[in-house]
């Protein structure tokens, strides 16, 4: 079984639709991420999580929010999609090392 | 300017060849640096991981640090068509809440 899973791994939405893409970790790190991957411009911080407590917002966070559910869950949110956030979608996990360790990615596609 | 510029590619090779890649950075408090591989409709899985300047080495792969010149390369020997696959360089500083900066990925094919 993958160490980070994430679900769904496609999903095609719609302009003005919340959507949430889910993240599950069984590493037992306490440090989670949200990144997006985009052709050229490569992978951009969102958000990350330290601790259930803990929620800091990353390079591109605007319309994008997190809940951190538990230590292994980490979920990403567009309250209402728009089409420039198309995109592939990674969740990571990283303990006190300097290492991340990614999910497959989720890719999302908003008409 | 970006923090990290990497040449996007695509590079193609015949198998068996040796294949350099290759990241500049403009931050000099840069101290770990990494490199990732991402197969197609795959996160990128860590590769190398290096810390401050010098070389590290693990099997045909082998990752090479010059802070002096902001210069990090990552060398591939006796390329394999299971080495095709999009390498990524990633670095941060000490002590930035686990700040990765990542350049964009080189494509590399290696042909059979």
């Amino acid at each position: 079984d993958a160490d980070v899973t994430q679900t769904p791994r496609n999903r095609i939405t719609k302009t003005g639709k919340r959507i949430m893409l889910e993240c599950s970790q069984t590493k037992g790190h306490d440090r989670m991420y949200w990144y997006r991957q985009d052709p050229g411009l490569g992978l951009r911080l969102i958000y990350y999580s330290f601790d259930v407590k803990d929620i800091n917002k990353g390079e591109i966070s605007d319309g994008y929010s997190v809940s951190r559910q538990a230590q292994a869950k980490f979920s990403l949110s567009l309250e209402s999609a728009i089409p420039n956030q198309t995109a592939l979608y990674f969740c990571a996990t990283s303990d006190n090392t300097q290492k991340l360790f990614f999910g497959s990615g989720t890719q999302l596609s908003v008409l | 300017q970006k923090e990290v510029e990497q040449d996007p590619g695509p590079l193609s090779v015949p198998e068996g060849a040796i294949v350099s890649l290759n990241c500049t950075y403009s931050n000099s408090a840069f101290q770990y640096f990494m490199w990732y591989r991402q197969y197609s409709r795959k996160g990128p899985e860590l590769l190398m991981y290096t810390y401050s300047s010098g070389n590290k080495e693990d099997g045909r792969f082998t990752a090479q640090v010059d802070k002096s010149s902001k210069y990090i390369s990552l060398f591939i020997r006796d390329s394999q068509p299971s080495d095709s696959a999009t390498y990524l360089c990633a670095m941060r500083r000490q002590g930035t809440g686990n700040q990765f900066y990542f350049g964009t990925g080189t494509s590399l094919t290696v042909i059979p």
